[in-house]
């Protein structure tokens, strides 16, 4: 079955300091799709990231990386030098391919809420 | 390029009335996954449609229905609302398959039920 799990529910650290959300995964598909979205207050989800099973690549995109591992079913995501307007609910999101073990749809994980302190 | 529309933003309901959601799509996009967000259970699907045909169905009971028109545009619809149905209701508008490319999502009806 598929799942997601994001164990931190919440962080808060102070402006400028550096901090990872922790993301793990199942599925017994070899082909799937990852994804970070972040949720502000006003409700919408930002898409931040894809990334396919095949490509363990990490990825870095201002101060925005992420850190992909099959080998732990892990992809994590570190924001550095953390600015206040990072400040938003982050889920990690999984999806399989259709016609595999189910059809087109996205599972999320919790969330986690990352509050900045200036 | 116009996002993903929403309507209405807000709604407040009675219990045992029913509710319409509309979601417009990115022009071009022509799946449309609806999502259901509650503190207690996090965002879970609820359906998916493709060219005006439910391709896939999460587990919420048949007083949730929907829809596709021709334009790609989606309506949602609750009927006999329960208090347990106050919930962020989100659309998210894709090419193809909602994994495919990377989903837009709207900025969700947030539907209280009184």
């Amino acid at each position: 079955a598929q799942k997601v799990t994001q164990a931190q529910t919440e962080i808060s650290v102070v402006e400028k300091e550096d901090v990872t959300l922790d993301c793990v995964y199942e599925t017994r598909d070899t082909t799937y799709y990852l994804f970070w979205y972040k949720q502000p207050p006003s409700g919408e989800l930002v898409f931040l990231i894809r990334r396919n099973s095949f490509d363990e690549q990490n990825e870095i995109s201002g101060r925005y990386s992420w850190n992909f591992q099959k080998s732990t079913s892990s992809f994590n995501f570190t924001i550095t030098a953390s600015q206040v307007v990072d400040s938003a609910v982050y889920f990690c999101a999984l999806s399989e391919v259709p016609g595999y073990s189910s059809a087109s749809k996205i599972i999320f994980g919790s969330g986690t809420r990352l509050s900045i302190r200036p | 390029k116009a996002g993903v529309t929403q309507t209405p933003r807000y709604l407040i309901k009675t219990r045992g009335q029913q509710v319409t959601l509309s979601c417009s799509p990115i022009s071009g996009h022509r799946s449309v996954s609806w999502y259901q967000q509650t503190p207690g259970q996090g965002l879970q699907f609820l359906f998916e449609y493709f060219s005006e045909t439910q391709r896939n169905k999460g587990n919420f009971p048949g007083r949730f229905s929907g829809r596709q028109f021709s334009n790609s545009r989606s309506e949602m619809n609750v009927s006999t609302l329960e208090l347990g149905d106050s919930a962020l209701y989100l659309c998210a508008s894709s090419l193809a398959w909602v994994g495919d490319t990377e989903a837009f999502f709207g900025q969700g009806t947030r539907l209280t039920v009184v």
